[in-house]
């Protein structure tokens, strides 16, 4: 069974940093792409960052470009998104994705349940 | 880069069909066969009905389908049910920097 588990969420207040974790099983994660995708309270979903399966190719959404990096770990079959100068309105539910192939193209076909990130004073 | 433009609503009746359209450019929706599909019930993860324009994946009905006409991708759903009604989203493949651009959610209302 597959599992994307993610952690790391929590109160942070603006300008300091998080870093989000995924934990992957049930597949061979060296194989695949990953996503980071967040949603605001009552918005649509945004993506947030890409990676392939070797890490050659890497993607950030504009509003997240030189503050958050994404990165991964296969030999520990995990996830992460560094997140930097954290703003008020990177507030969100922080979703781990995999993508179904090995190169970037969102078509997610398993998803975590989410990590809250909230940035705040 | 704009996110792809979706409806912010459409409606049907219990087994009529509707299609919800996910308009974008030829640097994204036109250009690549990496048109995905969404359907996100409140406080549950999304969940991919439709992957590469037209793929379903194990385990999604199909009553779900998807197309796409230049820079246009459409998801059509056929014989709606009541648990049809949820959020769905479109996403594609761009090119540049930004690899992926989603569209602002469509909310399907099951009459």
């Amino acid at each position: 069974e597959v599992q994307l588990v993610e952690s790391g969420g929590g109160l942070v207040q603006p300008g300091r940093s998080l870093r989000l974790s995924c934990a992957a099983s049930g597949f061979t994660f060296e194989d695949y792409a990953m996503h980071w995708v967040r949603q605001a309270q009552g918005k649509g979903l945004e993506w947030v960052s890409g990676i392939s399966w070797n890490s050659g190719t890497i993607g950030y959404a504009d509003s997240v470009k030189g503050r958050f990096t994404i990165s991964r770990d296969n030999a520990k079959n995990s996830l992460y998104l560094q997140m930097n100068s954290l703003r008020a309105e990177d507030t969100a539910l922080y979703y781990c994705a995999k993508d179904a192939y090995y190169d970037i193209t969102m078509g997610s076909d398993y998803w975590g349940q989410g990590t809250l990130v909230t940035v705040s004073s | 880069q704009s996110a792809l433009t979706q409806p912010a609503s459409v409606s049907g009746s219990p087994g009529q069909s509707i299609t919800i359209s996910c308009t974008g450019t030829s640097s994204d929706v036109g250009g690549y066969n990496y048109v995905s599909w969404y359907q996100q019930h409140p406080g549950k993860a999304p969940k991919l009905m439709i992957y590469d324009v037209s793929n379903r994946p194990s385990g999604v009905s199909n009553r779900f389908s998807g197309s796409k006409s230049g820079n246009t991708a459409s998801l059509t759903i056929s014989g709606l049910q009541a648990e049809d009604e949820a959020d769905y989203y479109c996403s594609s493949y761009t090119s540049g920097s930004t690899l992926v651009l989603f569209g602002g959610g469509t909310k399907l209302d099951v009459l």
